[in-house]
């Protein structure tokens, strides 16, 4: 069970905008920036958000992260079949451990 | 370009231990530490622990602390992962990536721990 609380589910039909949330505390989220990665099975994860909100080049600007206190969200905007993945959050707590989230499947209807 | 090129797969039987290794190039390998990420199938991404390439200090998560060793030779760029006390939980794809939040990662190792 992961310091990083995300639900384990979401869905969308093309076009909508879906949040995924991560819930942690004052020693990880309140303690550092967020990154956000999408993954698929079997391939590298992907990059999609660091430092809470900034876009590697190449991310389209659909994708787009915020943090609050100890929570960080991740908005997709304009959803496509192609955003179907598991998302997930990652910081390092005060202990110098890096923690993930448990991970979100996101299904596109 | 940066990359992170990664071991083959290897199939190990319960109790043996595996050396993943992840060699960088694009990049000077001593300015980045190398992170450890595993992914078991149908669990999520699970962060193993650090490496520092120039000074050699690691940092592990509590539930590898024992079992896990991460070096690395600066001589042929290349970080090492050895696992050792497999079971069949650990059969999972292992990868290199250079920090936590990165685009860079290596291409993923599978490890099966079968009997």
């Amino acid at each position: 069970q992961s310091a990083l609380t995300q639900p384990p589910s979401a869905s969308g039909t093309p076009g909508q905008r879906v949040i995924i949330s991560c819930s942690g505390s004052r020693s990880n989220i309140g303690h550092d920036s967020v990154n956000w990665y999408q993954h698929l099975p079997g391939t590298a994860p992907r990059l999609l958000i660091y430092n809470n909100n900034q876009r590697p080049s190449g991310v389209p600007d659909r994708f787009s992260g915020s943090k609050s206190g100890t929570s960080a969200s991740l908005a997709i905007r304009g959803l496509q079949s192609e955003d179907e993945a598991d998302y997930y959050c990652a910081v390092w707590d005060d202990s110098l451990n890096g923690v993930f989230g448990g991970g979100t499947k996101l299904t596109v209807l | 370009q940066v990359q992170l090129v990664q071991s083959g797969a290897e199939v190990k039987k319960p109790g043996a231990s595996v050396k993943v290794s992840c060699k960088a190039s694009g990049y000077t390998f001593t300015g980045y530490d190398i992170n450890w990420v595993r992914h078991v199938t149908g669990r999520g991404l699970e962060w193993m622990g650090w490496m520092n390439p120039n000074s050699g200090n690691t940092g592990y998560a509590r539930k590898f602390q024992g079992r896990v060793i991460m070096t690395g030779d600066t001589s042929i760029r290349t970080a090492y992962m050895e696992l050792s006390n497999l079971n069949s939980d650990d059969t999972a794809v292992y990868y290199c990536a250079r920090g936590l939040g990165t685009t860079y990662w290596g291409q993923g190792t599978l490890v099966t721990v079968s009997s």
